[in-house]
């Protein structure tokens, strides 16, 4: 069965400091991966997406990497802010019409 | 543009009502997505509109009516729904490949949803 697990399910940080949230998938055949930034109550935003080839991608204070052999992804906040308080998701695409969607890791970044 | 918009914000309906919801792109995407999320769950995919014709549906019950009146816009009609239908309904488009999800989607605010 298609799967995404994210862990942790919450951090809780000082702001400033760093971070790294993790994604295991179990998805076949893979098509790509993407990390979604999602405040409460509202949609979705893009961070990133990877596909099979790419092991690294930044945007931002966002570092994503990819390792398709052991089939694990990671999301690196670098200095955090109290901004980047969130849910973040894992999102993992089969190559169909449809998205595999992880849990998610809540953040709070406090002062 | 690289926005999708989705009214309205917040939506309040009794069980006997009869709402829509819409939403609305003007990148040029010709996929658009309705997905469902209840608090703390991940979003739940309902229906995928590609090239204006209704390409998957989730089982969703005969109450949610999904409409593509044309390339930009896409509309959930509700009617007789539940107390359990209560979530933010979140709109997406993407470019529309052979394979939808090859491209990245792009999520409206969503509008949040009572039903009392």
């Amino acid at each position: 069965k298609n799967q995404v697990e994210q862990s942790p399910q919450s951090l809780i940080i000082l702001e400033g400091k760093n971070c790294t949230l993790q994604c295991n998938y179990t998805v076949s055949p893979f098509s790509n991966l993407r990390w979604y930034k999602q405040d409460t109550g509202r949609g979705p935003v893009s961070l990133t997406i990877m596909t099979f080839s790419e092991n690294t991608k930044s945007n931002g204070r966002y570092t994503a990497t990819l390792d398709a052999d052991t089939k694990q992804s990671s999301l690196h906040i670098t200095a955090s802010q109290l901004s980047d308080s969130a849910s973040y998701i894992c999102v993992v695409s089969d190559n169909t019409d449809k998205l595999i969607f992880g849990t998610g890791t809540r953040l709070q970044v406090f002062p | 543009d690289t926005e999708v918009t989705q009214t309205p914000k917040h939506l309040v309906m009794g069980m006997t009502n009869k709402k829509s919801l819409k939403c609305e792109q003007h990148m040029g995407h010709r996929a658009m997505y309705w997905y469902k999320q209840k608090a703390k769950k991940p979003p739940e995919l309902m229906f995928v509109y590609s090239y204006e014709k209704l390409s998957i549906n989730e089982s969703v019950p005969s109450r949610f009516s999904p409409e593509c009146p044309n390339s930009s816009l896409l509309n959930l009609h509700l009617h007789a729904l539940q107390p359990e239908d209560s979530a933010l309904y979140l709109c997406a488009s993407s470019q529309d490949p052979p394979r939808v999800a090859s491209y990245e989607q792009y999520f409206g605010p969503g509008t949040r949803l009572t039903v009392t």
